[in-house]
């Protein structure tokens, strides 16, 4: 069975410019999870995803910051601007039921400058 | 509220046990994981247990819940140089729409 599918893994912008993540969960899955993982941190949810409707994105600053499921199967996070501070990895995670057990992705790491 | 609290680092000779310790204050969570995170990869499920069982045991990995203490442990027997990785605790509250809460992870060196 395929696991959760990230890209790119790494990424490097400057401040102010725009960037995107994508995430294909393993087949089935409904639940779809992204987190942000600041280094020495553990990661904190951003937005969740049940089929393609947003269940708790409370965490999410959506002023620069979206995120979509379209057909609920594949997702995507951007950012626009980012800032500093958003350098991080960016895991995305996927569940066959609604809290049911989380598996996760490479991740993509993020380096703002 | 939901808080989960781990030791950030633990040291052990290669062929010892390795006991990482978790604390969580809320008390509807249903079920508490163990993550393990390597340099540079994502977060690999090790095991996770039901709040309504008191241990579980996988192969090396024994897991003790107290929950009238909210303290989970992980027991990693027989501890190899490859065990070396963050471990993260983390809770899941069933109130029908909180996903995972970690812990800050602990970082567990294994010396040969």
């Amino acid at each position: 069975e395929a696991g959760v599918a990230q890209s790119p893994r790494y990424k490097i912008i400057e401040k102010r410019q725009s960037v995107a993540f994508w995430c294909n969960p393993i087949s089935g899955h409904a639940t779809l999870y992204w987190y942000q993982q600041i280094l020495g941190q553990g990661p904190k949810l951003l937005i969740q995803f049940q089929n393609n409707g947003v269940v708790d994105d409370s965490q999410l600053p959506k002023d620069r910051f979206s995120a979509e499921r379209l057909k609920g199967v594949d997702s995507t996070l951007k950012i626009q601007p980012a800032k500093l501070e958003d350098s991080a990895v960016y895991l995305c995670a996927s569940s066959l039921e609604f809290e049911g057990v989380a598996f996760f992705g490479q991740g993509t790491r993020l380096t703002v400058v | 509220g939901e808080d989960v609290e781990q030791s950030l680092f633990l040291s052990v000779r290669e062929g010892d046990s390795s006991v990482i310790n978790c604390t969580y204050t809320d008390s509807s969570s249903t079920y508490l994981y163990w993550y393990k995170q390597e340099p540079g990869a994502g977060l690999q499920l090790l095991t996770y247990i039901f709040s309504n069982m008191d241990m579980k045991q996988d192969q090396r990995l024994t897991v003790l819940l107290n929950k009238k203490d909210k303290h989970l442990s992980l027991r990693i027997a027989d501890t190899q140089t490859g065990d070396s990785a963050i471990y993260f605790c983390a809770e899941s509250l069933y109130s029908g729409n909180t996903p995972l809460v970690f812990g800050k992870g602990t970082r567990l060196s294994v010396i040969a």
